[in-house]
């Protein structure tokens, strides 16, 4: 198993452009996040799905947008870069069933720069 | 809401020494409970998790951390850290019956010196 990819690695964006990150897994996980990692801030959420067509905000959902039409990738979607979404980007994927699969697994990471 | 507080944001220690970390959770019910490690330029990696039972849990590369309800910590230890463990260190709390909704505390960047 590949586990969770995001692509691409490094990005770097104009502000007001928009561009979107993929995120895929192949372990039929159920529940997918996106998570940006930002110094001194730890990671938060910005979206999750709990299942193919179902999406709901996270944390810090404002400028980001998101879908999930199959139940392995969910891609998240930059509408109009800003400074401000400069950070690191994780997608994270774990089981739905019971407590002991309440595991997420992590992507490699995005890194996005918007000048 | 839950939240996730690391009161140490730097740790310096020696090789051979011993580790604790900090983490304090809010939560107002029993909490899922995680330790993740991240070094440079990597993907976090789990290095272990609590969801019930014995509260004390093992983890990957040596590392151990216990439950304690009473204090709302989860301090993550190892009885002697080896140079290969220098990175960032996340607490993370999850809500019961959700897996998707992590909080994680700011981190705790560890420096290990030979």
């Amino acid at each position: 198993n590949a586990g969770v990819t995001q692509t691409p690695k490094f990005q770097v964006l104009k502000t007001g452009q928009s561009m979107t990150l993929q995120c895929a897994q192949d372990m039929n996980h159920e529940y997918m996040s996106w998570y940006r990692q930002d110094p001194g801030m730890g990671l938060r959420l910005i979206h999750y799905s709990v299942g193919a067509g179902i999406t709901d905000q996270g944390e810090v959902p404002n400028g980001y947008n998101v879908s999930r039409s199959t139940t392995e990738d969910f891609p998240l979607r930059l509408l109009s870069a800003a400074p401000s979404q400069t950070s690191v980007y994780f997608c994270a994927s774990s089981y739905s069933r019971g407590p002991s699969y309440n595991e997420q697994f992590f992507g490699p990471g995005t890194r996005l720069t918007v000048l | 809401a839950q939240s996730v507080t690391q009161p140490d944001i730097h740790i310096t220690v020696s090789e051979g020494a011993s580790l604790e970390l900090r983490c304090n959770y809010s939560y107002g019910a029993t909490p899922y409970l995680f330790w993740y490690v991240q070094s440079p330029g990597q993907g976090l990696q789990l290095l272990l998790k609590y969801f019930s039972g014995d509260t004390l849990v093992q983890g990957i590369k040596g590392f151990e951390a216990e439950f304690k309800r009473s204090q709302s910590s989860f301090n993550l230890r190892k009885p002697s850290v080896h140079w290969s463990d220098a990175a960032e260190y996340f607490c993370a709390v999850g809500i019961t019956g959700t897996a998707s909704k992590l909080t994680f505390g700011t981190g705790t960047r560890l420096q290990v010196t030979l």
